[in-house]
């Protein structure tokens, strides 16, 4: 079973820097798969990136995902006020099918 | 406009049942793939079960298999969750989600929070 591991576990940053944030699989993925979300308390999570660079309906372009194989990145170029919250990560894994959350990123404001 | 809202809710005793309810409206839903997705308080996002759009198929993580069903009435637009022989690490958040292309849930509820204990 593929296992999720974000990094880094907490990042401190100010409004206007940029964040990169990562997650790497414990073997490689299809990056068709591979999708990250954001949380905020008590809210439900919201889909940004899917397909590994796909950008969800309504999320504004300073969100970008890339990468393949065992390692994936999310940048936030330009942090906003609003950005900062809980971001996972997420795989499909088709054999058996399973669906699979890294343990997360929080991006506190510094 | 695509929503998703969840009930069923609440306190049960280990041991205990219970079955969460998901109304979905704004959408075909028949043709599209569903999933329930927990979240133990303070703690990640972990993904429970999933259906087809059919109901034909449905997966479970091991944690919950041979304890939790997953099926869905799509005359009525809803999906379901039965939880059986409920443990005190079932305490969580659960959320229904619509999946889309890419395996991704682009579409959240606003969750019901299940709590096991005595």
């Amino acid at each position: 079973e593929i296992v999720l591991t974000q990094s880094p576990g907490t990042l401190s940053l100010s409004p206007g820097e940029r964040a990169t944030l990562s997650c790497r699989a414990s073997r490689s993925v299809s990056s068709s798969y591979s999708s990250w979300y954001q949380q905020k308390p008590g809210q439900a999570p919201r889909l940004l990136i899917y397909g590994a660079s796909s950008r969800a309906t309504g999320i504004p372009d300073r969100f970008s995902g890339s990468g393949s194989g065992t390692d994936f990145t999310l940048t936030i170029s330009r942090l906003e006020p609003e950005d900062f919250a809980v971001y996972y990560c997420q795989q499909y894994d088709s054999s058996p099918p399973l669906y699979i959350f890294g343990q997360g990123t929080k991006l506190e404001i510094k | 406009e695509v929503q998703l809202l969840e009930s069923g809710g609440g306190l049960v005793q280990p041991g205990g049942s219970l079955r969460l309810s998901c109304a979905a409206s704004g959408f075909t839903f028949s043709s599209s793939a569903m999933s329930w997705v927990r979240q133990p308080p303070g703690k990640g996002l972990e993904w429970v079960s999933a259906i087809s759009g059919s109901g034909s198929s449905t997966y479970d993580a091991d944690s919950v298999k041979g304890r939790f069903t997953i099926s869905r009435d799509n005359s009525k637009n809803t999906l379901y969750l039965q939880m059986n022989t409920l443990r005190a690490e079932d305490t969580a958040v659960y959320f229904c989600a619509k999946e889309i292309l890419g395996a991704a849930f682009d579409t959240w509820g606003q969750g019901t929070l299940v709590t096991v204990s005595t």
